[in-house]
């Protein structure tokens, strides 16, 4: 059965650098989403893609974060300035109509 | 935007008995209704999902419940088995692209 891939498993980083993490959808999936889910807590909706282009955005989505689709088959997920706050699992997820199907995430500890 | 309340946030059961869950959501535009297994440290997992067009869907010991009407929908387990043991989310989408989680409900079945 066809998964959802994410890379790295566990990212370290220093406050204030920037992270990329990257996801490999499902090869005839349409539509892409990231979700962050804190320790202990629920899901939350970050951002879903397109059509090669963001279509919906949470408020957690902010300024700090992009995503892109730098080619055919990645997907990725930039933090451009990490804060301690943003240490979570980062969950990618990609469907073809409404079922959507979860990457196994990455953790990401900012330092 | 989209505002989902899950009950209880923890649930403990027996083996062989029945255990249920309640999310309240906000928006009636919301329109698809899905439930996710999580087990620790792992991607969640779509276990049923239902439509709004739906009251009722059953697959095996798990179905799902829809009131459109008092915007609630219910999970619900029979004959628990101990690898029943998760957290479980309910989540509501509000448009194509938007889906909201409520908090989760850690469910521990006792052999």
């Amino acid at each position: 059965e066809p998964e959802v891939t994410q890379t790295p498993s566990h990212q370290v980083t220093q406050m204030g650098q920037e992270v990329i993490l990257r996801c490999v959808p499902i090869s005839n999936h349409l539509y892409f989403y990231w979700y962050r889910q804190i320790l202990g807590q629920k899901v939350e909706f970050l951002v879903s893609f397109y059509n090669n282009e963001i279509s919906e955005k949470s408020e957690i989505f902010d300024d700090q974060f992009s995503v892109e689709r730098p080619d055919g088959s990645n997907f990725t997920l930039k933090i451009r300035s990490t804060k301690l706050e943003d240490s979570a699992m980062y969950f990618c997820a990609s469907s073809e109509n409404q079922e959507q199907h979860f990457g196994d995430g990455t953790r990401l500890s900012i330092l | 935007g989209e505002n989902v309340e899950q009950h209880p946030s923890t649930l403990s059961v027996q083996e062989g008995d029945s255990a249920v869950i309640k999310c309240t959501y906000s928006d009636s535009a919301s329109n698809y209704f899905p439930w996710y297994k999580q087990e620790l440290g792992k991607r969640p997992q779509l276990i049923i999902d239902i439509r709004s067009n739906v009251g009722e869907k059953k697959d095996q010991r798990i179905a799902v419940t829809l009131n459109k009407t008092a915007k609630h929908f219910s999970l619900h387990i029979t004959e628990t088995q101990p690898e029943d043991s998760a957290v479980y989310f309910c989540a509501a989408r509000r448009t194509n692209n938007d889906m909201r989680f409520g908090a989760g409900t850690r469910l521990t079945v006792k052999p």
